[in-house]
């Protein structure tokens, strides 16, 4: 069965445009969580989808946002982006919401804004 | 402020060897502990996770203990294996929300 696919997997951007990141859960799992890490801070939590709306949210500004469709595909976007946000972006889907269920993580996207 | 901390940020243990990661934690109203394992170019995986009720849980070569008065969690391997070896995170939740450490990059002495 397929994993967690994240793309595009590299990204290169400057400063102040917007970027949208793409997440494909495994087949049939309903919850996307979103982690931004960096080497000084590590695994930092975004948000949580869930069955189309977000269902937890970490301490980040109002430029990261994300929505979850229908198929559970969910989509991560950072407006105004400043060199702070390079950072590799992980998704992780799991069956069910919260921790009941175990998190599958993808591989990343690595952002790079210049 | 970083609530949840691995003060080592590298270990090197020799194969067959016990490997004792550790991470500390400032927030008492973690209910929940877990430890990820992370090889390069690849998202982390699930290794073992703990409730703030236990204080103890294994898993094959995998143990965690947990010690609330201190605040403190390990991930005991034992024996380690030249597969151990990778980037490990302990992450600890509140209301569903985790927090990771910074991670601790193992490597199993051959």
């Amino acid at each position: 069965k397929a994993g967690v696919t994240q793309t595009p997997r590299y990204l290169i951007k400057t400063r102040g445009q917007q970027v949208t990141l793409s997440c494909s859960p495994i087949s049939g799992h309903r919850s996307v969580s979103w982690y931004q890490q960096t080497p000084g801070q590590g695994l930092q939590f975004l948000f949580e989808y869930f069955s189309e709306t977000q269902r937890n949210k970490g301490n980040f500004p109002g430029r990261f946002s994300g929505r979850q469709f229908s198929n559970s595909r969910s989509e991560m976007n950072v407006s105004t982006l400043e060199l702070g946000d390079s950072a590799l972006y992980l998704c992780a889907s799991s069956l069910a919401a919260g921790l009941s269920s175990e998190a599958f993580f993808g591989q990343g996207t690595r952002l790079t804004v210049v | 402020d970083q609530q949840v901390k691995q003060n080592s940020p590298s270990l090197s243990v020799q194969e067959g060897r016990i490997s004792i990661l550790n991470c500390d934690y400032t927030n008492s109203m973690f209910d929940y502990f877990l430890w990820y394992k992370k090889y390069p170019a690849e998202g982390p995986t699930f290794l073992i996770s703990i409730s703030s009720i236990k204080d103890k849980n294994e898993d094959g070569r995998f143990t965690v203990f947990l010690n609330k008065s201190a605040k403190h969690l390990s991930l005991h391997i034992v024996p380690s294996q030249p597969g151990d070896s990778a980037v490990y995170f302990c992450a600890a939740s509140r209301n569903e929300k985790l927090t990771f450490g910074t991670g601790t990059r193992l490597t199993i002495i051959p």
